[in-house]
């Protein structure tokens, strides 16, 4: 079975500081992973996915996840938050062939001015 | 382009009624999905449609039961409400098994009282 663990249900940042959203994986074989985001009242977005190519997978609005298979992690992060990030995110595993995606519980990314 | 779309975004429904949640995307996807969102529990998938005609239970599927009309539309039915369904709902469709990438709809918020 697989799953994902995201270790964070909500994550204040400042604007314009670093955001950190942690995220580890199981799987018995080699996953996909993937980073969803959902704004208010919307649906989810895809924001990054690993797919056993590069590790350091870059993303959408300036966001980028390492995959790290020794420490089991899938961590997103951005160098600079804005106001328009602030939303709920979503670590996702998904076996081969991409038939059931198991999602994490969300982390909520709230952004101060 | 219309993407994925869901009817109705708003439903309140008294315990024991029925009601049908319907999606339909116009991407010529082949999968297609059906997910709950509670607070605290990120999405979980109900029951998913891996190419027409053809359907499978997911993680929560008691108390629902789904129909792949044909390639654009999969629909999502409550027999008999409960106020455990009371949740928003997600319809998502994926191309096929070399990208990964949902397409989500907006969301059916739904009741049960």
């Amino acid at each position: 079975a697989q799953s994902v663990t995201q270790l964070d249900s909500h994550v204040s940042v400042s604007e314009g500081t670093p955001v950190l959203l942690r995220c580890n994986y199981s799987s018995s074989y080699s996953p996909s992973l993937f980073w969803y985001v959902q704004h208010p009242n919307k649906g989810l977005q895809l924001l990054l996915k690993y797919t056993s190519a590069a590790t350091l997978v870059k993303g959408i609005n300036g966001f980028e996840a390492e995959f790290k298979k020794s420490e089991t992690s899938f961590h997103l992060t951005k160098p600079s938050a804005h106001m328009s990030d602030a939303a709920e995110y979503f670590c996702v595993v998904s076996n081969t062939g991409f038939q059931k995606l198991v999602f994490g519980t969300g982390t909520r990314l709230l952004v101060s001015p | 382009n219309a993407g994925v779309t869901q009817t109705p975004k708003f439903q309140v429904l008294k315990t024991g009624q029925s009601m049908t949640l319907q999606c339909a995307q116009d991407m010529n996807h082949n999968s297609m999905y059906w997910y709950r969102q509670d607070p605290g529990m990120g999405l979980r998938l109900i029951y998913y449609s891996a190419s027409e005609g053809t359907t499978d239970k997911g993680e929560v599927p008691n108390g629902y039961n789904v129909s792949r009309l044909n390639k654009r539309e999969f629909s999502l039915r409550l027999e008999s409400a409960a106020p455990s369904q009371t949740s928003v709902y997600f319809c998502a469709s994926i191309r096929g098994s070399d990208t990964g990438e949902l397409f989500f709809g907006e969301g059916s918020r739904l009741t049960v009282l």
